[in-house]
């Protein structure tokens, strides 16, 4: 079974909408993280939550707001989309914040978004 | 700001033969750690390898590497590819006051052929 869900899988939205990315994991991990990957740029460091408070925030954007509703979640709404914000998004979680050796990130399937 | 620096682009390499993905990286951080992901197509970043101890090897599923802290560096290495192995290959660096992020390297793609 998959321990962290992203849905959906592939996303189609026009210029200008809003749409939100869902994220959770069933890993009992208490930090989360977005991770963006385009042609254009590698995977890009977008947001970091621990025990559902931002710790870091990456994105020069404030079209990109993370939302933690519970603790296993961490969704991305995305406002105002442009053709630039396709993309793949991968969540990913680890344990703790990575302050400990075995603090690895594991990644979520993505979702893949794409903006006419 | 702290940053990896990869192999660029596509290494194409004959099945048998050895692998060398270079990686070295920037950051004031004197305790950082290093790790190498691994992407297959249509996949997300698995975890292959990673390491925070200095010239120590370390190893997983045939491949290997070492971090040198004198040289910053962090390169990835097998004896001999397979054609499994090709994918694309990240290193990546955790070194700030929280650790709150992964800073990954543009990515090296490797094709292995017959």
């Amino acid at each position: 079974d998959p321990k962290i869900i992203q849905k959906p899988k592939y996303l189609v939205a026009v210029t200008g909408s809003e749409k939100i990315l869902i994220c959770e994991q069933y890993l009992g991990h208490n930090a989360m993280y977005w991770y963006r990957q385009s042609a254009k740029k590698p995977l890009e460091f977008m947001f970091s939550y621990s025990y559902q408070k931002l710790m870091d925030n990456q994105t020069a954007s404030s079209r990109f707001q993370p939302q933690s509703s519970k603790k296993n979640h961490l969704d991305l709404q995305i406002t105002a989309l442009k053709p630039d914000d396709s993309a793949t998004y991968f969540c990913a979680s680890s344990q703790e914040m990575g302050r400990d050796w075995e603090d690895t990130q594991y990644f979520g399937p993505g979702t893949r978004l794409l903006v006419l | 700001g702290d940053s990896v620096t990869q192999t660029e682009g596509l290494v194409t390499l004959t099945e048998g033969l050895p692998v060398m993905l270079n990686c070295t990286y920037q950051t004031i951080y004197s305790n950082p750690f290093l790790f190498w992901y691994v992407q297959h197509l249509n996949e997300s970043p698995r975890l292959l390898l990673k390491s925070f101890t200095d010239n120590k090897r370390t190893e997983h599923q045939g491949f290997h590497a070492t971090l040198h802290k004198s040289s910053s560096s962090f390169h990835l290495q097998k004896s001999s590819a397979q054609l499994s192995d090709s994918a694309l290959y990240y290193c990546a660096l955790s070194a700030s006051s929280s650790f709150s992020k992964l800073v990954f390297g543009q990515g090296t793609s490797l094709s292995v052929v017959p």
